[in-house]
């Protein structure tokens, strides 16, 4: 059973298009987070949400929104997509928000924007 | 502006032997410090950890040092075996537990037979 999956593994489209990624996790979790693997290969926090609260969204651009049906889901959507988006996003989940739970991530998704 | 560095983007060892991956840190305030491995195309994997009331943790094959004073870490993985090859994370939190985990850029680890 996988524990945090998501998908699309891959994700191929063009400039100006709008695409989501869905994540869910079986983990029993209450946070869930996105974070971006850019270029550099550096791993960005971009969102976390608690218990289908937001609690972090760390100045990314208001075109990703994400949204969390439940406690178990958390999809990224991004409106007008633009080349610099280009990236692995990865979702993850933690046990209790401000607990040294470590974080477990899915195994990516590829965007690349043409 | 790096506040987690990982300054060996590789390293090269021979089974058997140990493997010592390095971290700085530039931020007094991160309290909390964690090792992720991660395969190609896969997320990356929970490691070990460590709290900075510590300056040593140990699980099996691994052990993290946590120098407080040097804003310095480093992951001992001993004996290396060719499974372990991998790149591996640093990353670490100031008063939030997991939350807002600033990672290193990582360290590909080869560890040949």
């Amino acid at each position: 059973d996988t524990a945090v999956s998501q998908t699309p593994k891959y994700l191929v489209t063009q400039m100006g298009n709008d695409k989501s990624i869905k994540c869910e996790q079986n983990l029993g979790h209450d946070t869930m987070y996105w974070y971006k693997q850019d270029s550099k290969k550096f791993l960005k926090i971009m969102f976390s949400y608690n218990n289908k609260e937001l609690i972090i969204n760390e100045t990314v651009p208001n075109r990703f929104s994400p949204k969390s049906p439940d406690k178990a889901h958390l999809n990224l959507h991004i409106n007008s997509l633009e080349l610099g988006d280009s990236a692995v996003y990865f979702c993850a989940s933690s046990h209790v928000t401000g607990d040294n739970s470590p974080l477990h991530f899915g195994n990516g998704t590829r965007l690349t924007v043409t | 502006d790096q506040q987690v560095k990982q300054n060996s983007p590789s390293l090269s060892v021979q089974e058997g032997r140990i493997s010592i991956l390095n971290c700085d840190y530039t931020n007094s305030m991160f309290d909390y410090f964690l090792w992720y491995k991660k395969y190609p195309a896969e997320g990356p994997t929970f490691l070990i950890s460590i709290s900075s009331i510590k300056d040593k943790n140990e699980d099996g094959r691994f052990t993290v040092f946590l120098n407080k004073s040097a804003k310095h870490l480093s992951l001992h993985i001993v004996p290396s075996q060719p499974g372990d090859s991998a790149v591996y994370f640093c990353a670490a939190s100031a008063g939030g537990g997991s939350e807002k985990l600033v990672f290193g850029k990582g360290t590909k680890l080869t560890v040949n037979p």
